[in-house]
């Protein structure tokens, strides 16, 4: 089955450290990949997105590549802000039979310390 | 401004009672979805529509029902049969965009059932 597996939480940082988020996923077919990122209390937002091998999806300095060889799509940031404390979501989606689904990894808390 | 409304935030019931949780969207996206969130178990799928009228069961469909008679609106019902309601419910609904579909999340209505 399709199935999202990213690094159990919580993570804590200070400002400015690196940020690196594992996920791998498993799929039949082609997924596009997503991170999504939730502050406390509120729904999700989609943070950046890849549709396809090698494809780098970037916003607000996340990064994430789409790599096939390794059914990865890490997500990193060179310089994290207090402000970045969230958890986050790797997702990936698969459109079968003219329907599309996605499917979450649990999240990964994110603390960033002052 | 377009987007998802959930209503209320914040819903509290007595154990045996049905609830419904509003969803409103003004995107124009034919596609909805209600998913459960609870802690370290990421979001799991409640019901998902593609179109008007017509709507299927997602991975934990058992003691919830929905409607969607309007493009705009997709009502998800807690039924007393639902063993476990106490939950985060999240609506979304989705949009093709640069090759993959994309799912915009409404805010959240938080149930308690006691």
């Amino acid at each position: 089955g399709n199935s999202v597996t990213q690094m159990e939480g919580p993570v804590t940082l200070s400002e400015e450290a690196f940020l690196t988020i594992n996920c791998t996923y498993t799929a039949t077919g082609y997924p596009s990949l997503f991170w999504y990122v939730q502050y406390p209390g509120e729904g999700l937002q989609l943070l950046l997105k890849a549709t396809k091998a090698d494809d780098k999806g970037s916003n607000k300095g996340f990064e994430a590549t789409y790599r096939k060889e390794t059914t990865s799509f890490h997500l990193e940031k060179g310089s994290v802000q207090v402000s970045d404390s969230a958890v986050y979501f790797c997702a990936l989606t698969l459109t079968q039979g003219g329907s599309e689904k996605l499917v979450f990894g649990k999240g990964t808390k994110l603390t960033v310390n002052p | 401004d377009g987007g998802i409304t959930q209503s209320p935030k914040y819903l509290f019931r007595k154990e045996g009672q049905n609830v419904t949780l509003s969803c409103e969207q003004n995107l124009n996206h034919d596609a909805m979805y209600w998913y459960r969130q609870d802690p370290g178990q990421g979001l799991r799928l409640i019901y998902y529509s593609q179109i008007v009228n017509d709507f299927q069961k997602g991975d934990i469909a058992e003691g919830y029902s929905v409607s969607r008679e309007k493009k705009e609106s997709f009502p998800l019902t807690v039924t007393s049969a639902q063993k476990n309601p106490t939950a985060f419910y999240l609506c979304a609904s989705s949009i093709v965009r640069g090759g993959a579909y994309e799912q915009y999340f409404g805010p959240g209505t938080r149930l308690t059932v006691t």
